[in-house]
């Protein structure tokens, strides 16, 4: 079982906001990354160290946190954003990583 | 630009070895914590195993279902990180990425598929 968890799905309607949700002990002293995921495709980071865009990812994607829980922000979500969303972080002894279970979403 | 190419993927009996290669270039190979993560048809992503710098020892950890069984090594010269399995199970079968998880310049690579089956 994960240390991290996820809804296993949600939906948004097209142009509106969604929020991704990650729950773990961990996250309460190490930061999450987001990764997405289309289908065929490697995963790719959108978000690392809890709140940071690497180059090219769209400002539509911001991420936070607030206790034990990280959020995965899409404001504005379009088609395209339609894929499985991972969060990973380490875990609470700090010597490995976790991922969590994973998110559908949905563009409506 | 960062580029990841996994390789050696194929399929192996239960039981058997295999030894998968990462070619990474575009940033600081021998500077940099390199992972392994794999993932099952339909499923999630495993975090496999790391291997640290020789800044920091090479120091290695392993996932509770691969320990004992998989080794990871890099050669720094080469840029190149490999995962060396053994005692393959089937439910090993994944596609299976080597990233350097959680940089700012993170990429992931198009995987290799990894089929354990009699």
């Amino acid at each position: 079982s994960s240390e991290l968890t996820q809804d296993p799905a949600v939906s948004v309607a097209l142009g509106q906001t969604v929020r991704i949700t990650c729950q773990g002990v961990s996250l309460r002293t190490y930061y999450a990354n987001w990764y997405q995921q289309r289908p065929g495709l490697a995963p790719l980071l959108v978000i690392f160290a809890k709140d940071n865009r690497p180059s090219g990812i769209p400002d539509r994607f911001s991420g936070s946190s607030s206790g034990s829980t990280a959020s995965l922000t899409i404001t504005g979500a379009q088609a395209e954003d339609e894929a499985d969303y991972y969060c990973s972080s380490r875990d609470s002894s700090g010597n490995q990583w976790v991922f969590g279970g994973g998110t559908k979403l949905t563009v409506l | 630009e960062v580029h990841l190419v996994e390789s050696g993927g194929g399929l192996v009996q239960p039981g058997g070895s295999l030894k998968l290669s990462c070619a990474a270039s575009g940033f600081a190979f021998s500077g940099s914590t390199m992972h392994w993560v794999r993932q099952a048809s339909g499923n999630g992503l495993e975090w496999v195993g790391r291997m640290r710098s020789k800044a920091n020892a090479y120091a290695t950890a392993y996932a509770a279902s691969v320990k004992g069984r998989f080794t990871i090594s890099r050669d720094d010269s080469k840029n190149t990180a490999y995962l060396q399995m053994n005692s393959l199970k089937t439910e090993d079968t994944a596609v299976y990425y080597c990233t350097p998880l959680g940089y700012s310049y993170e990429k992931w690579g198009q995987g290799t598929l990894v089929t354990v089956s009699s």
